[in-house]
């Protein structure tokens, strides 16, 4: 079965510094999203990739699938402490497939 | 437009109790899942419903049931709740089951089972 593995667990950055989050899978991705959860909160959406050396920004995020389509990255430039929170990455299984294979997620802290 | 809503928001269950969460979207999608979220573990699939009048199993369906009464509600039914079914219970939607749609997730419901 697909896996997805997200490093680092945990980050913990100072306010205006640039910071860089992984996600790899175990097997070539049909599509790949990115989500953000604040504690108690639900999952907000900021992006989704689907062909391999895609690249998408939205303010100070960009989040880039890597040509071979196994591993995403997604880097925020300038960090604040509205970033903080717990970053997700997920993906379907399969092309017809709606649900999400997600990582374990990435805890961000952002001192000012 | 509310997209997904869940209820209740919290909820305290004794082992053994049943419970039934709620899940109800207005965009008119036409499939809806249900994730647990525990920590160190990220989000697992329990059931999904692609379309109405169909449901099936995700990950981790044990100890649940579901029900998809109409297009817009999908429940998730707890019969006889255990202390290992303590976590955070989220419903998504998406508009097709298809890997180009985003999934558009509730606020989620957190359960604990004493």
């Amino acid at each position: 079965s697909q896996e997805l593995e997200q490093s680092p667990q945990s980050l913990i950055v100072q306010e205006g510094k640039n910071l860089t989050i992984n996600c790899t899978s175990s097997k070539t991705l049909y599509g790949l999203y990115w989500y953000k959860q604040k504690y108690g909160e639900g999952l907000i959406f900021l992006m989704m990739l689907q062909k391999g050396g895609e690249e998408k920004s939205h303010e100070k995020i960009t989040a880039k699938l890597d040509e071979k389509k196994q591993q995403s990255s997604l880097h925020i430039t300038a960090s604040q402490p509205s970033h903080a929170g717990i970053y997700l990455c997920g993906a379907p299984p399969g092309r017809s497939q709606g649900n999400l294979i997600f990582g374990k997620g990435t805890k961000l802290s952002v001192k000012p | 437009n509310a997209g997904v809503t869940q209820t209740p928001k919290f909820q305290v269950l004794k082992t053994g109790q049943s419970m039934t969460l709620q899940c109800a979207q207005d965009m008119n999608h036409n499939s809806m899942y249900w994730y647990r979220q525990d920590p160190g573990m990220g989000l697992r699939l329990i059931y999904y419903s692609a379309s109405e009048g169909t449901t099936d199993k995700g990950e981790v369906p044990n100890g649940y049931n579901v029900s998809r009464l109409n297009k817009r509600e999908f429940s998730l039914r707890l019969e006889s709740a255990a202390p290992s079914q303590t976590s955070v219970y989220f419903c998504a939607s998406t508009q097709s089951p298809s890997s180009y749609n985003e999934q558009f997730f509730g606020p989620g419901t957190r359960l604990t089972v004493l």
